[in-house]
């Protein structure tokens, strides 16, 4: 298994710019979720989605959208890039857990992203 | 899910263990205490979680009170590729969102 996927690893945009980062899973994980992270911080949640067809918003969610139309893939999507979005984002799937159960999450490498 | 609060930074000697304290006082009967690790900007790593006993893994023990209010973390022989940020997150069973602090940084020395 490749696990959890990212691309690009770095991207550079200007201001006002949209692009998508990809995140891919082959382990047929229900659960998804994006996470941005800054300089000297802890991770946090922009979005996530607990199956296909299902997305919801997290902590920080503004300028971002989601969506999942199959269980393998949830792209990221900047419709207007501001340097505020300069980051990383780490991208993360978990199997779907249970009120007994409770199962790791697992996390991609990575996209470090720059807006100018 | 309850807050957490972890010392910012600690040392240890390669070889020795490596012990990460973790206070959580307003811990829910049915939230988990989970460990994530995150080496240099790397996307953090699952290390281990439990409910109220202590659990034990490839990588590392977990020892929860008996109030539940506090955890370590323990790397019984820590290397130089420990050397990360641990974060302790606890979270109940049912939700997915994970919330992560600032961690601890963890230095481990030759």
């Amino acid at each position: 298994n490749a696990g959890v996927t990212q691309t690009p690893k770095f991207q550079v945009l200007k201001t006002g710019q949209s692009m998508t980062l990809q995140c891919a899973q082959d382990m047929n994980h229900e659960y998804m979720s994006w996470y941005r992270q800054d300089p000297g911080m802890g991770l946090r949640l922009i979005h996530y989605s607990v199956g296909a067809g299902i997305t919801d918003q997290g902590e920080v969610p503004n300028g971002y959208n989601v969506s999942r139309s199959t269980t393998e893939d949830f792209p990221l999507r900047l419709l207007s890039a501001a340097p505020s979005q300069t980051s990383v984002y780490f991208c993360a799937s978990s199997s779907q857990v249970n009120r007994d159960t409770s199962y790791e999450q697992y996390f991609g490498p990575g996209t470090r992203l720059t807006v100018t | 899910d309850a807050k957490t609060t972890q010392p910012p930074s600690m040392d240890c000697a390669e070889g020795r263990a490596a012990n990460l304290p973790c206070n959580h006082s307003t811990i829910s009967g049915n939230e988990y205490v989970y460990w994530y690790r995150q080496i240099h900007s790397q996307g953090p790593q699952y290390i281990i979680h439990g409910l109220k006993n202590n659990e034990t893994n490839e990588m590392a023990s977990l020892i929860i009170t008996e109030d539940r209010k506090s955890s370590t973390l323990i790397l019984p022989h820590a290397t130089l590729r420990d050397t990360a940020v641990y974060y302790c997150i606890v979270m109940r069973s049912s939700n997915y969102k994970l919330t992560f602090g600032k961690g601890t940084l963890l230095t481990v020395n030759p």
